[in-house]
């Protein structure tokens, strides 16, 4: 089982709608979790961190932490064609000092 | 202009060649990483330091050898021993131990001929 899973995709959507990207991790002990967005060729940017259970707004990103169930997601509201980008989901597993990746979902936002 | 610079971008070498990527950071942040990156894939751990003149292994440290003598700098060297050693390669430094985000360079593309 892989530390941090997420689905590859691509995960398609019109433009306007809700883009709900999903990330499983394996280790209970981890305590800050990541999202970053990467546009091909270019290095990650963070787009949110969530650090207890709940949801955490951020103008059109909501983060979702469920430790009981170790799922972390990222919704993202009026998908935009600039969102279309690789989300990549990382967990500070362990709560040591090294964050560790999913292989990233690609986003498709549609005209 | 506060940042991660990492140099070169872009880096063709042939096979059997030992190189050289450099990152250095003006942020003062203690902790400082080496993620590889393949094609479709998620960033993979290879070294780490969290204080000058100490460095840890990550998950695909074999082929690779790191330094760090000062806190601005911690440069990789991909040996010959790498046996695919095409990849991005990215840089990244951490402010806040255990919790914080990390934060990266513009990465170094390599391509061994």
């Amino acid at each position: 089982q892989k530390e941090v899973e997420q689905n590859s995709g691509p995960l398609s959507v019109p433009e306007g709608a809700i883009a709900s990207l999903n990330c499983t991790y394996s280790d209970r002990g981890s305590q800050s979790f990541f999202w970053y967005r990467q546009y091909s060729g270019k290095s990650p940017e963070l787009i949110m961190f969530i650090y207890s259970n709940g949801d955490k707004e951020d103008g059109r990103f909501t983060a979702q932490l469920n430790k009981a169930s170790q799922y972390v997601s990222l919704l993202i509201r009026d998908s935009q064609p600039s969102d279309s980008a690789t989300y990549l989901c990382a967990v500070n597993a362990g709560g040591g000092n090294k964050l560790t990746f999913g292989t990233g979902t690609q986003l498709k936002v549609e005209l | 202009d506060g940042g991660i610079t990492q140099s070169p971008k872009y880096l063709f070498r042939k096979e059997g060649q030992n190189v050289t990527l450099s990152c250095e950071q003006n942020l003062n942040h203690d902790a400082m990483y080496w993620y590889r990156q393949d094609p479709g894939q998620g960033l993979r751990l290879i070294y780490y330091s969290q204080i000058v003149n100490d460095f840890q292994k990550g998950d695909i440290a074999e082929g690779y050898s790191v330094s760090r003598e000062k806190k601005e700098s911690f440069p990789l060297t991909v040996t010959s021993a790498q046996k695919n050693p095409t990849a991005f390669y990215l840089c990244a430094t951490r402010g806040q131990p255990n919790t914080g985000e990390l934060f990266f360079g513009e990465g170094s593309r390599l391509t061994v001929l």
